[in-house]
């Protein structure tokens, strides 16, 4: 079945670059995606990349997709306060219909 | 406007009390979605409606109803609910069921059963 994990927390100082890191287990998935939820909030799509990339760049995000060891990453740059929240990231199965999340990231950014 | 919206924001009900949540979206989105969201957890599928029709029942209890009227709207019909059941409900559109490339979420509504 599919499964996702992500470690529990990450504490960065603002101004560093802070890396998030995700395993999936199900390698027919067509997209990966990073979401953001901040307290008491929705989930905020930041970014997704399709399966046969292995790199996506948007402003001060960069995600990294190595299908070999199903691992995926999200890299912000310059890491502000308003960045400190819950991420989480997800697969989306073969079929893509049905999205499949990890247990989510706290980061706490410290200024 | 790229904007799910969820009603109500809250909701307290008793257990032998029936209410609804609504989802809305006018982004011409063909695919809807209900997730539920326990505390420090993160959203499980429930419901996927593609093109008004249910296309997916992730084996949720029956006191749980959706319904989508038209392609904007979606529903969640609440009945007979447990204490467990409380949690955050999030609605979600994307353009079809088949390609989910942007998953676009509302900001919930938060039940509390009594």
């Amino acid at each position: 079945g599919e499964d996702v994990e992500q470690s529990l927390f990450l504490s960065v100082r603002e101004g560093d670059s802070s890396v998030i890191n995700c395993t999936y287990t199900d390698s027919s998935s067509t997209y990966l995606y990073w979401y953001k939820q901040e307290p008491g909030a929705g989930l905020q799509l930041l970014t997704y990349i399709f399966s046969n990339m292995d790199m996506k760049q948007d402003q001060r995000l960069t995600v990294l997709l190595n299908k070999k060891d199903k691992h995926l990453s999200l890299r912000i740059a310059d890491t502000q306060t308003g960045d400190s929240a819950i991420y989480f990231c997800a697969e989306s199965g073969a079929a893509g219909n049905k999205l499949t999340f990890g247990g989510g990231t706290r980061v706490l950014v410290k200024p | 406007d790229t904007e799910v919206t969820q009603t109500p924001k809250h909701l307290v009900m008793g257990m032998t009390n029936k209410k609804s949540l609504k989802c809305e979206q006018h982004m011409g989105h063909r695919a809807m979605y209900w997730y539920k969201q326990k505390a420090k957890k993160p959203p499980e599928l429930m419901f996927v409606y593609s093109y008004e029709k249910l296309s997916i029942n992730e084996s949720v209890p029956s006191r749980f109803s959706p319904e989508c009227p038209n392609s904007s709207l979606l529903n969640l019909h609440l009945h007979a609910l447990q204490p467990e059941d409380s949690a955050l409900y999030l609605c979600a559109s994307s353009q079809d069921a088949g390609y989910t490339g942007e998953l676009f979420f509302g900001e919930g509504s938060r039940l509390t059963v009594l």
